[in-house]
């Protein structure tokens, strides 16, 4: 099946600083892609949708300032966790899919603790 | 709203058959996905029904009745490797996946 990448797959970072995730599908093209988070213990919760090309789309909830994502290319979506914060600290992860409607191929997942 | 219900936890013994059972209520409907997920991993698909009725994958197979809401992931010949959380998801009309909270399968020998 289709393959997605994610990377790091784990960031230990100090409060105040920024971290970036990549999320790259690595054998399709992915118009869309998701990034979810999860607490321990807790299923996913979707966060956004990230558009190739345009803004991604927040869920209620989610500072879209504080959790920047962009989509530059088809296969390639970033989430930037600005000014990070104990509490972001979490299990982030991406998601794709290669057709609508169809099977979402989840990223490895980038576990944050942040200090 | 819409909303996904399935069983907090279930205990199953090694060997043994599970039916882990998911209930929904969502604004459409475009096919019901099953993930297994492992602790401190993502979640790997397991199953994808459109269809009303039985999908067989080896040990696993699912099975969904649109009229009731309702669907039930399968799994037999159980093995310790199945204990996991099993998530169940569905897709609704705006191809937004709605998620379950899961359900932690504990496999005992």
């Amino acid at each position: 099946g289709a393959v997605v990448s994610q990377h790091p797959s784990w960031v230990i970072c100090k409060s105040g600083t920024s971290v970036k995730i990549e999320c790259r599908s690595l054998d399709f093209q992915a118009t869309t892609m998701f990034w979810y988070r999860q607490f321990p213990k807790q299923s996913l919760m979707l966060m956004a949708t990230s558009n190739e090309g345009s803004k991604a789309t927040y869920e209620q909830g989610v500072e879209k300032d504080k959790f920047l994502i962009n989509h530059a290319s088809l296969t390639l979506s970033t989430l930037t966790v600005t000014s990070a914060h104990p509490e972001d600290s979490s299990f982030y992860i991406c998601s794709a899919r290669d057709r609508e409607p169809g099977e979402l191929f989840f990223g490895e997942g980038s576990r944050l603790t942040v200090l | 709203g819409q909303n996904i219900d399935q069983p907090t936890e279930m205990t199953a013994t090694e060997g043994a058959i599970v039916q882990i059972n998911c209930t929904y209520q969502t604004s459409g409907f475009n096919g019901l996905f099953w993930y297994q997920q492992h602790a401190g991993e993502a979640p790997t698909f397991l199953s994808y029904n459109v269809l009303d009725g039985l999908e067989e994958k080896g040990r696993f197979s699912s099975f969904l009745s649109r009229s009731k809401g309702y669907s039930y992931l399968l799994l037999k010949e159980l093995q310790m490797k199945d204990s996991a959380s099993y998530l169940c998801a569905v897709m609704d009309s705006n191809y937004q996946l709605i998620w379950g909270a899961g359900t932690k399968l504990i496999i005992k020998p």
